[in-house]
């Protein structure tokens, strides 16, 4: 069956501390990843996203995620949080002939100042 | 923000009862989808609408529909509302160049259903 799988629930953090938030899809065809922010009260926002060329992809606020297509895998990382960077983070993936995102279950991340 | 807006915020209904949520997309957009994001979980794919056509749609039963209009705003229509509706309902804009696009999120209509 096609997946999103964020294997990380919860994170808590210190400020300054390095952050890596993990995601794994299945999918069979060529797809285009997304990771996108939702602040308390706000809507998805779009941080980075990756069609195609180099797998490092930079984003907004020091975010960047690297795909490693053997592993399936689209991390996100970023080398030091902020207490802003509170938040929840969803990996989507949708097919390049594709009109659906399918979204991870979500990463809820806490920074403590 | 991207410049999709929905209508309204917060929304309270009864068992039974229907609702519709509105969505306006981004400017240049011509297509519009729908999620459903229940609480703690990823948003859901219900539809898609391009150029006032269904244009894919998820594991949603047909008590889901929608509209799209000729400005490419949308109507996303629940009859026989159940407890379980209860979410934010999402909708997003793209432009479908060739699949595979970047969707640009509006804030949601939160759905209590009691």
């Amino acid at each position: 069956a096609q997946s999103v799988s964020q294997h990380n629930h919860h994170v808590i953090l210190s400020e300054a501390a390095s952050l890596e938030l993990g995601c794994n899809y299945s999918y069979g065809g060529t797809v285009n990843l997304f990771w996108y922010v939702q602040y308390p009260g706000q809507h998805l926002q779009l941080l980075l996203k990756y069609f195609s060329g180099d797998p490092l992809v930079k984003g907004i606020k020091g975010f960047e995620a690297e795909f490693i297509k053997s592993k399936f895998s689209f991390n996100l990382r970023k080398p030091s949080v902020q207490w802003s960077d509170t938040a929840e983070y969803f990996c989507a993936v949708i097919l390049t002939t594709g009109n659906q995102f399918y979204f991870g279950t979500g990463t809820s991340l806490t920074v403590i100042p | 923000e991207t410049g999709v807006t929905q209508s309204p915020t917060h929304l309270i209904k009864t068992r039974g009862q229907q609702v519709t949520l509105r969505c306006s997309s981004q400017s240049g957009h011509n297509t519009v989808s729908w999620y459903q994001q229940a609480l703690g979980q990823g948003p859901q794919f219900i539809f898609q609408y391009y150029r006032e056509e269904e244009n894919g749609r998820g594991n949603f039963p047909p008590r889901f529909s929608g509209l799209q209009f000729p400005n490419y705003s949308s109507e996303l229509n629940v009859n026989a509302l159940e407890l379980d509706d209860s979410a934010l309902y999402l909708c997003a804009s793209s432009s479908p160049l060739g699949g595979g696009e970047t969707q640009y999120f509006g804030p949601g209509t939160r759905l209590l259903v009691l």
